[in-house]
């Protein structure tokens, strides 16, 4: 069955260092989606993206935070000048219709 | 009032107990509602969706919606020590390719 793929499994980054995290959406689909999860919270929306552009954003995708779609395959987020609170598992879906969302196994970001 | 709340458990019962997991909402828009199934340090995966106010079975789970009350339910049957992982609600507001906000989780733990 088709999946979602995350790389890297784990970063460890310094403070104010770009982190590039990397998606594998499923092929066919067209919608992708990420999210950001810190430990003990919910899952949150940062950004969705379609026909190689951002669909939608939320209050915590600022100037920090890009999104490219580079070739046919990958869906990537950078964040340029990463802070503490950037610590967080991150989340890439990719979906077929509306409601079915299908995540990756994320990334683990730690910044220190 | 926060958007979606889910009590966090932990919800500890036995091996072949019928569960019982909640959410409530306070934003009426929200038409779509799914389960997402959360194991440690893994992606949400998706359990079930439902559309609107109504009733939706799956083996052993059943996703209930009641709008009137914003209230939603995932039941469990016949529980197993497979079942213990974290249980997301979430829900959008509409087909189109909306953003899902989710509930906090609740941690299940199913002893054998």
């Amino acid at each position: 069955e088709p999946e979602v793929t995350q790389t890297p499994s784990h970063q460890v980054t310094q403070m104010g260092q770009e982190v590039i995290l990397r998606c594998v959406p499923i092929s066919n689909h067209l919608y992708f989606y990420w999210y950001r999860q810190i430990l003990g919270q919910k899952v949150e929306f940062l950004v969705s993206f379609y026909n190689n552009e951002i669909s939608e954003k939320s209050e915590i995708f600022d100037d920090q935070f890009s999104v490219e779609r580079p070739d046919g395959s990958n869906f990537t987020l950078k964040i340029r000048s990463t802070k503490l609170e950037d610590s967080a598992m991150y989340f890439c879906a990719s979906v077929r219709t509306s409601y079915e969302q299908y995540f990756g196994p994320g990334t683990r970001l730690t910044v220190t | 009032q926060k958007e979606v709340e889910q009590d966090p458990g932990p919800l500890s019962v036995p091996e072949g107990a019928i569960v019982s997991l909640n959410c409530t909402y306070s934003n009426s828009a929200f038409q779509y509602f799914m389960w997402y199934r959360q194991y440690s340090r893994k992606g949400p995966e998706l359990l079930m969706y439902t559309y609107s106010s109504g009733n939706k079975e799956d083996g052993r789970f059943t996703a209930q919606v009641d709008k009137s009350s914003k209230y939603i339910s995932l039941f469990i049957r016949d529980s197993q020590p497979s079942d213990s992982a974290t249980y997301l609600c979430a829900m959008s507001p509409s087909s189109g390719y909306s953003t899902l906000t989710f509930g906090k989780g609740t941690m299940l733990l199913v002893s054998p």
